[in-house]
C-alpha cells in the first residue's frame, strides 16, 4: 500500500519570507512524486514532479522541491513567498499505475 | 484539446433525480480519472480508465454511482437517484505515459443537490 502525508493543515506566512510545505510518502519502490497547486473554485493545477535524476526540483511560479529518500520526503518551497501563493497544495505519489493524494495544506501567505 | 474539458461546470439538481457529468481528456491522453472533492477537502479517488477499460472502481461510494468511457476519450460520471451528501465538485483528470504519467486535472463540475 502506499501513502502520502501532509503533516499539516495549514501554513502562514508573511510575504517575502520563504516556504516550506511538507510531504511525506510511503511507497515500496521507486515512487513518482508531484505537487499540485488549487486556487479557489479551480481545479488542481501541476507544479512540478520527480521522477528520477536530481533531488532538487524546479517548477512552476518559482516553486521547487526537494526528494529525500532517506527520509521519504518531498517538501515543496519557495524562497519569497507572495500574497498570491496562497492556496490550497496537494502532495500526490504514483506507484505501479496507481495515484494517491494528500489531504492538502492550505497556504497563506499575509502581506 | 488543449486541456480536461468537464460539463457542465455547475448543476442544482433535485434530491432523487439522477445527473451526468462529461469529461473530455486532453487528446491522447490514455488514462483518465474522475475525483470527488468536498468543499476545501482532500480528493477522493472514485474511478480510474486505462483506454476504455476500468481496472479500478474501488472508489465508487455505491451502487448509484456508474461510470463509461468511450472510444478511449469522453466519459461520463452518472449519479442515479441524488442525494444531498453527493452535493461536491466531481473533478476529471487524464495522463499518459510518455508524459511521466502527470495528471493533468479539470476546472470541476459544482454538483449540488438540494
Amino acid at each position: 500500500a502506499q501513502s502520502v502525508a501532509q503533516p499539516e493543515d495549514q501554513v502562514n506566512v508573511a510575504e517575502g519570507n520563504p516556504l516550506t510545505v511538507k510531504c511525506t510518502y510511503s511507497v515500496s519502490g521507486n515512487p513518482y512524486l508531484f505537487w499540485y497547486v488549487q486556487y479557489p473554485n479551480r481545479g488542481l493545477q501541476f507544479l512540478l514532479k520527480y521522477i528520477t535524476g536530481d533531488n532538487l526540483v524546479k517548477g512552476s511560479y518559482g516553486f521547487e522541491a526537494e526528494f529525500n529518500k532517506s527520509q521519504t520526503s518531498f517538501h515543496l518551497k519557495k524562497p519569497s513567498a507572495l500574497v498570491s501563493d496562497s492556496a490550497l497544495y496537494f502532495c500526490a505519489v504514483r506507484h505501479q499505475g496507481k495515484s494517491t493524494f494528500g489531504d492538502g495544506t492550505t497556504l497563506t501567505v499575509k502581506p | 484539446g488543449a486541456g480536461v474539458s468537464q460539463s457542465p461546470s455547475n448543476k442544482v439538481t433535485e434530491k432523487g433525480k439522477d445527473v451526468e457529468l462529461r469529461c473530455d481528456p486532453i487528446s491522447g491522453h490514455t488514462a483518465l480519472y474522475w475525483y470527488r472533492q468536498s468543499l476545501g477537502q482532500g480528493l477522493e479517488f472514485l474511478i480510474y480508465f486505462q483506454g476504455n477499460s476500468a481496472p479500478d472502481k474501488s472508489g465508487l461510494p455505491s451502487d448509484r454511482f456508474s461510470a463509461e468511457r468511450t472510444g478511449g476519450s469522453v466519459s461520463t460520471l452518472t449519479i442515479q437517484r441524488t442525494q444531498q451528501e453527493d452535493s461536491a465538485v466531481y473533478l476529471c483528470a487524464s495522463s499518459k505515459r510518455e508524459e511521466g504519467n502527470t495528471i493533468y486535472f479539470g476546472e470541476g463540475s459544482w454538483l449540488t443537490v438540494v
